[in-house]
């Protein structure tokens, strides 16, 4: 079946620092790939996503690319806030799975200090 | 726009009583509706997905007679949990579709005591 691993946090950083998230992916179709972010306390805000290889998401200076080479979806932002601190799923999407279900990665927990 | 609201946000109620969760998109109609679980510190797990006007499809392992799912209209869903337990006590998330990408609500914290 379809599964997403993404890199265990937590991830501390300091402000203004490079954040890297990998995500990568298996599926038996060809999927959607997403990237969903959770503030405490809260449901899950879609951050960005990508529909096709080579396909750039990207949205509050976060960026994501779609690899179908190295199955991968890894999250990129290159100066990050404290405002940037939440928990961040990566997911897919099978358009032929019924109900166009969405399968999650165990998400990755950021922290970033002043 | 693709507003899901949830209610309530907090819920608290004794063991055995049934607790209803509501979830509506505000600004848009959701035919696919869907309810996710939530342990600490872990990630989402679905538990069933519904249609509007009828049953819902659950995922293995999920009690259909213990999580009742009813999407009624193309904007409200609700999700009963029938006699809670302290084991039911978690975090449960709802979100809908209109043919685009999910929109979540905010979620839903039950304890139960």
């Amino acid at each position: 079946g379809d599964s997403v691993t993404q890199m265990e946090g937590p991830v501390t950083l300091s402000e203004e620092a490079f954040l890297t998230i990998n995500c990568t992916y298996t599926a038996t179709g060809y999927p959607s790939l997403f990237w969903y972010v959770q503030y405490p306390g809260e449901g899950l805000q879609l951050l960005l996503k990508a529909t096709k290889a080579d396909d750039k998401g990207s949205n509050k200076g976060f960026e994501a690319t779609y690899r179908k080479e190295t199955t991968s979806f890894h999250l990129e932002k290159g100066s990050v806030q404290v405002s940037d601190s939440a928990v961040y799923f990566c997911a897919l999407s099978d358009a032929k799975a019924a109900g166009n279900k969405l399968t999650f990665g165990g998400g990755t927990r950021v922290l970033v200090k002043p | 726009g693709a507003v899901v609201s949830q209610h309530p946000s907090w819920v608290i109620c004794k063991s055995g009583t049934s607790v209803k969760i509501e979830c509506r998109s505000l600004d848009f109609q959701a035919t696919t509706m869907f309810w996710y679980r939530q342990f600490p510190k872990q990630s989402l797990m679905l538990m069933a997905t519904s249609n509007e006007g009828s049953k819902a499809t659950y995922e293995q392992g999920v009690e259909k007679d213990k999580f009742l799912i009813n999407h009624a209209s193309l904007t409200l869903s609700t999700l009963t949990v029938t006699s809670a337990h302290p084991e039911d006590s978690s975090f449960y998330i709802c979100s809908a579709r209109g043919g685009g990408p999910q929109h979540f609500g905010d979620g839903t914290r039950l304890s139960i005591l």
